[in-house]
């Protein structure tokens, strides 16, 4: 089974500040033949179902704002929100989504407001 | 809209049983395959099971397989989790997940249902 590791676990940012969660793969999630990441990123907020964010680790869903944004490829990805926002407090996971199942989620990483 | 609502959640003894089920509306449901991930309290996210759009193939996490059944009816718009022999590492709500076509990750989830196992 892929393992996905996030770091930190939880972190804290001033509004209007970065915000950076890594997620590492224990193994590659690139498929070569058409050069995509199997990698997807996900909001929880609380007391609420998660919502997909990002997809093909870069690919913003439908009506996501432009400050989230997914970079990486491999085994390491990064979800940069780049000017950190009040209603953005919530766990983010990642998600990979390669080949056969488990489709395995990342331990998640809480954000907070510093 | 899209709009998946859980239910048949509850309280069950262990080695008990439960179906849950999601009506899917707002959508073709025929077209997308769907997952059940789960989330024990305070927990993060656990995937449970999926189903290709018609049925022709399903998933397991090895947690649950040989004591669920996942499994759909396109003509009622709904998904469904048959869970068997429940153990107490069950407990957690249960939601169900749309799956684009010919891709993997949840797109769009219900509010999910609360399995309590417990004597």
């Amino acid at each position: 089974d892929i393992v996905m590791t996030q770091s930190p676990d939880s972190l804290a940012v001033s509004l209007g500040e970065r915000a950076t969660i890594n997620c590492k793969s224990s193994q590659s999630v690139l498929n070569s033949p058409n050069n995509k990441n199997y990698l997807a990123w996900y909001q929880q907020k609380p007391g609420q179902s998660p919502k997909l964010l990002i997809y093909w680790a870069s690919t913003r869903e439908s009506g996501v704002p432009a400050r989230f944004s997914g970079s990486g490829s491999g085994t390491d990805f990064t979800l940069t929100i780049s000017s950190l926002q009040a209603e953005d407090v919530a766990v983010y996971y990642c998600q990979q989504y390669y080949s056969t199942p488990p489709w395995t989620f990342g331990q998640g990483t809480r954000v907070e407001i510093k | 809209e899209v709009q998946l609502v859980e239910s048949g959640g509850g309280l069950v003894k262990p080695g008990g049983s439960l179906r849950l089920s999601c009506a899917a509306s707002g959508f073709t449901f025929s077209t997308y395959g769907m997952n059940w991930v789960r989330q024990a309290p305070g927990k993060g996210l656990e995937w449970v099971s999926s189903i290709t759009s018609g049925s022709s193939d399903t998933y397991y996490a090895d947690s649950v397989k040989g004591r669920f059944t996942i499994s759909r009816d396109n003509s009622k718009n709904s998904l469904y989790l048959q869970m068997n022999n429940l153990r107490d590492e069950d407990t957690a709500v249960y939601y169900c997940a749309r799956v684009p076509p010919e891709l993997r990750y949840s797109d769009s989830w219900g509010q999910g249902t609360l399995v309590t196992v417990s004597s």
